[in-house]
């Protein structure tokens, strides 16, 4: 199994450009998520998706879209991107469970280092 | 709101001695779940150890232990006989209740130094 994927590993853009992100899993979870991480902070979620087809926003959304046609893939768009989108770029998936009760760790990907020009 | 605090940017240990990194967070639900994850300067999250709100026992991994005090809302990861290999970041996350596994919340992290 390898687990939790990321493509790139490594992308400088622009500003105004666009690119996509993309994550993939092959341990067949239904929830997956994208959080970035900036320096001097923990991470944050951009947004998730709890099955195919489903996706909702996290706790920074603005500037970034998201998919999930496949269960097995999520995919992080950035229409145009700014500087403030610098960041290293998480992707995770787990399966469901109860927060509380449930041991449902998130698996994460190995990050996507993204620079903004 | 919910919240996680980690008081501690930094902190040194000496090699084999153990040391406690603090975790305190805020949450108005019964229901939810604590994790600590270390990130080596490698980049990658690495899962440690996991406790849940309704949990009596102290959660315990190996040389990883969560001491968890739930009046208190503070859930402390203790690294026992630390190793130099153990240097790097380290978040505690808390992930709210009911059917969930979204909307996990992380600290900011602590940068651990074990010195040889």
């Amino acid at each position: 199994n390898a687990g939790v994927t990321q493509t790139p590993k490594f992308r400088v853009l622009k500003t105004g450009q666009s690119m996509t992100l993309l994550c993939a899993q092959d341990m067949n979870h239904e929830y997956m998520y994208w959080y970035r991480q900036d320096p001097g902070m923990g991470l944050r979620l951009i947004h998730y998706s709890v099955g195919e087809g489903t996706t909702a926003k996290g706790e920074v959304p603005d500037g970034y879209n998201v998919s999930r046609l496949k269960k097995q893939n999520f995919l992080l768009g950035l229409e145009s991107a700014a500087p403030s989108q610098t960041s290293v770029y998480f992707c995770a998936s787990s399966v469901p469970g109860l927060a509380e009760s449930s041991y449902n760790e998130q698996f994460f990907g190995p990050g996507t280092r993204l620079t903004v020009l | 709101a919910q919240k996680i605090t980690q008081t501690q940017p930094g902190m040194f240990v000496q090699e084999k001695e153990a040391v406690t990194l603090d975790c305190t967070y805020d949450t108005s639900d019964q229901s939810y779940g604590l994790f600590w994850y270390k990130q080596p300067s490698s980049g990658e999250m690495i899962f440690l150890i996991y406790q849940g709100s309704y949990d009596e026992q102290n959660a315990t991994e190996g040389r990883y232990s969560l001491n968890f005090q739930k009046a208190r809302k503070s859930a402390n990861l203790v690294i026992s006989a630390s190793q130099l290999g153990d240097s790097a970041m380290y978040f505690c996350a808390m992930r709210e209740g009911g059917t969930g596994g979204f909307k996990t919340i992380f600290g900011a992290g602590t940068r651990l130094f074990v010195k040889a």
